[in-house]
């Protein structure tokens, strides 16, 4: 089966910046995609990227596709305390949505 | 406005009482999941509908059932809680053929079993 794997934790300094890393087995996902989740709550999408792009930039956000190595980041510039979450990069695999092991972020002053 | 509700949020249940948690969306989409997340986990998925089409996948337990009666809601029903059923059930919404394949999610509900 797919198997879309991130390291778990992360810790930054407010203002720095965060790069969560992940690596997927399905090369012909069409879409690739990063979710955000905060405690206690459902799945917010951040990002996602198309599978012919190998980077795309939103505001602070920059997400980059090196498909040959099947792996994909997030970037976070000026990383901020409301950034604080776990970090979820997902998968297309015919309707599903296969995610990672979500990887925690944490912000310190 | 809330898309993809969910109800109850929290849910508290003694083992082997039946439960049954609901999904509401105003999005009009045609896919509807049924997430299971354990704390500290990835989302698993445990099944999905394609409008009326039921699509399970094939290591969700048996005591899992769902049911959806129209297009804008979706039930999932848990015959016999165990212990190990214990997590937050998220709801998502999607429409396929055409466009991103963007999921919408629901705030959760979240079970525990007693």
């Amino acid at each position: 089966g797919e198997d879309v794997e991130q390291s778990l934790f992360l810790s930054v300094r407010e203002g720095d910046s965060s790069v969560i890393n992940c690596t997927y087995t399905d090369s012909s996902s069409t879409y690739l995609y990063w979710y955000k989740q905060e405690p206690g709550a459902g799945l917010q999408l951040l990002t996602y990227i198309f599978s012919n792009m190998d980077m795309k930039q939103d505001q602070r956000l920059t997400v980059l596709l090196n498909k040959k190595d099947k792996h994909l980041s997030l970037r976070i510039a000026d990383t901020q305390t409301g950034d604080s979450a776990i970090y979820f990069c997902a998968e297309m695999d015919t309707d599903k949505l296969i995610f990672g092991t979500g990887t925690r972020l944490q912000v310190f002053p | 406005d809330a898309m993809v509700i969910q109800n109850p949020r929290y849910q508290v249940t003694q083992f082997g009482k039946p439960v049954t948690l609901s999904c509401s969306q105003t999005l009009n989409h045609n896919v509807m999941y049924w997430y299971q997340q354990k704390s500290s986990q990835a989302p698993k998925l445990l099944f999905h509908y394609y409008d009326k089409d039921f699509n399970n996948e094939a290591d969700t337990p048996d005591n899992f059932q769902s049911r959806r009666p129209n297009t804008s809601f979706c039930f999932l029903d848990i015959r016999s809680p165990g212990l190990g059923d214990a997590a937050m059930y998220l709801c998502a919404t999607s429409q396929r053929a055409g466009g991103t394949g963007e999921l919408f999610f629901g705030e959760g509900s979240r079970l525990t079993v007693l």
